[in-house]
């Protein structure tokens, strides 16, 4: 399978515990990103890698969340002192960056999902 | 305040109609713009994209159009198939000098069911 992986699938966790979620790209693919996705809404941006460089940032991710990309390969993403509020879908997706004008999609995972109690 | 809007939570289609779903947008520095189709417990799957270049794009049963001035954009079906049924999001991204997608903005999504 050549596909984005992320591991766990399902994560069930009691609040105030860390969680560490992991993202495998496909491997030709440069950029990395993660999101989250709540019930009734579309997927909302947290964070994008060109490599393992972390180029942004959104405002929903907060100082309890930290991703890292070393080499520029898988990535993982942390959570600490889990909330309620924490309990979604993370989706993980990764794309080439071309030269010039050229743009690829996102390939997305199956998502981790994470139940905070 | 959301940027890209999927006003129909929901659409019921017949087999073998068109279904059309639409999608609006604020934000004047998009200009790519991609339709994903996701089942549920797994990830969005991509369908199709254009670029602000063009107003159509066409694979196969699937055609997004685009109308930047209104900023508005649909996904046409045709003939739509029972396997068609899925949660459509909308999602754009501004386009940076040198290549690439940055983060996607996505709509809330509209649920389409084809009816047999």
């Amino acid at each position: 399978d050549t596909g984005v992986s992320q591991d766990p699938r399902h994560k069930i966790t009691k609040r105030g515990q860390n969680v560490t979620f992991r993202c495998d790209p496909i491997s030709e693919h440069n950029r990395l990103y993660w999101y989250r996705q709540t019930l009734g809404q579309g997927p909302e941006f947290l964070t994008y890698f060109q490599n393992e460089a972390q180029l942004e940032k959104s405002r929903l991710l907060s100082d309890r969340f930290s991703a890292e990309r070393p080499k520029g390969s898988f990535s993982t993403l942390e959570i600490q002192r889990t909330e309620q509020g924490d309990s979604a879908m993370y989706l993980c997706a990764s794309s080439r960056r071309t030269g010039g004008a050229g743009v690829t999609e996102a390939f997305f995972g199956q998502g981790t999902r994470l139940t905070v109690v | 305040d959301q940027q890209v809007k999927q006003n129909s939570p929901s659409l019921s289609v017949q087999e073998g109609r068109i279904s059309i779903l639409n999608c609006d947008y604020t934000n004047s520095m998009f200009d790519y713009f991609l339709w994903y189709k996701k089942y549920p417990a797994e990830g969005p799957t991509f369908l199709i994209s254009i670029s602000s270049i063009k107003d159509k794009n066409e694979d196969g049963r699937f055609t997004v159009f685009l109308n930047k001035s209104a900023k508005h954009l649909s996904l046409h079906i045709v003939p739509s198939q029972p396997g068609d049924s899925a949660v459509y999001f909308c999602a754009a991204s501004p386009r940076r000098k040198g290549g690439g997608a940055d983060g996607l903005t996505f709509g809330k999504g509209t649920h389409l069911i084809i009816q047999p």
